[in-house]
């Protein structure tokens, strides 16, 4: 069964000051790892998509890179409008095409 | 949001009473999926469509129907609500090769 770990449930932080989210999973065989970030009332917007141990992608302050059992949400010098709670969800050959096993989420805090 | 409105965005309803939401969708996406998102579970899959007519069960779907008459419509029906299917309902698309979904604002359903 493929499995999606989110850590930490939660994250504050002082605007400027980096860190990262984990996305720890278990699949087997991996067609893509994917990143969502949520606001409050809204649904998910989608960020991400790693195909392959190695691979980066970027998007302004975000940075998500993977390897063979876990990614990483890097956020440089973040800002408060980049407080929400961000998901990982992948989709694994046994789970079936194009369907997503979703983590809990990092709900993430970043005060002025 | 990618096309996808959600109706209604808000229902409290009683338990054993049937209860319809409805996806609509303005991109001509071949994939439309619905999820629940309950605190400490995440978003979890109960439904989806790879076209008019044909659909499949999700992780939870015990409970739930659905159908598809048109491309851009999908509905989830609870025959006989209960409490236990409280929770945020949102819709997914996603187009043939991109597995990335967009999803819409989401529908919140109260059973009491």
């Amino acid at each position: 069964e493929d499995q999606v770990t989110q850590s930490p449930e939660a994250l504050r932080l002082q605007e400027g000051e980096s860190s990262s989210l984990n996305c720890s999973y278990t699949v087997s065989g991996l067609r893509g790892l994917f990143w969502y970030r949520q606001d409050p009332g809204k649904g998910p917007e989608f960020l991400f998509t790693l195909y392959s141990a190695g691979e980066e992608k970027e998007k302004e302050r975000l940075k998500a890179t993977l390897t063979k059992k876990e990614s990483f949400l890097h956020i440089t010098a973040p800002k408060p409008e980049d407080s929400a709670t961000y998901l990982c969800a992948v989709e694994g050959m046994n789970t079936g095409f194009q369907k997503l096993v979703f983590g809990t989420g990092t709900r993430l805090l970043v005060s002025p | 949001d990618a096309g996808i409105t959600q109706s209604p965005r808000h229902k409290v309803t009683e338990t054993g009473t049937p209860v319809t939401l409805r996806c609509h969708q303005t991109e001509n996406h071949r994939y439309m999926y619905w999820y629940r998102q309950d605190p400490g579970h995440g978003l979890r899959l109960i439904h989806y469509s790879y076209g008019v007519k044909d659909t499949d069960k999700g992780e939870v779907s015990d409970g739930y129907s659905v159908s598809r008459s048109k491309t851009e419509d999908f509905l989830l029906t609870l025959e006989s609500a209960t409490s236990s299917q409280t929770s945020v309902y949102f819709c997914a698309i996603s187009g043939l090769g991109n597995t990335e979904a967009f999803f819409g604002q989401g529908t919140r359903l109260t059973v009491v």
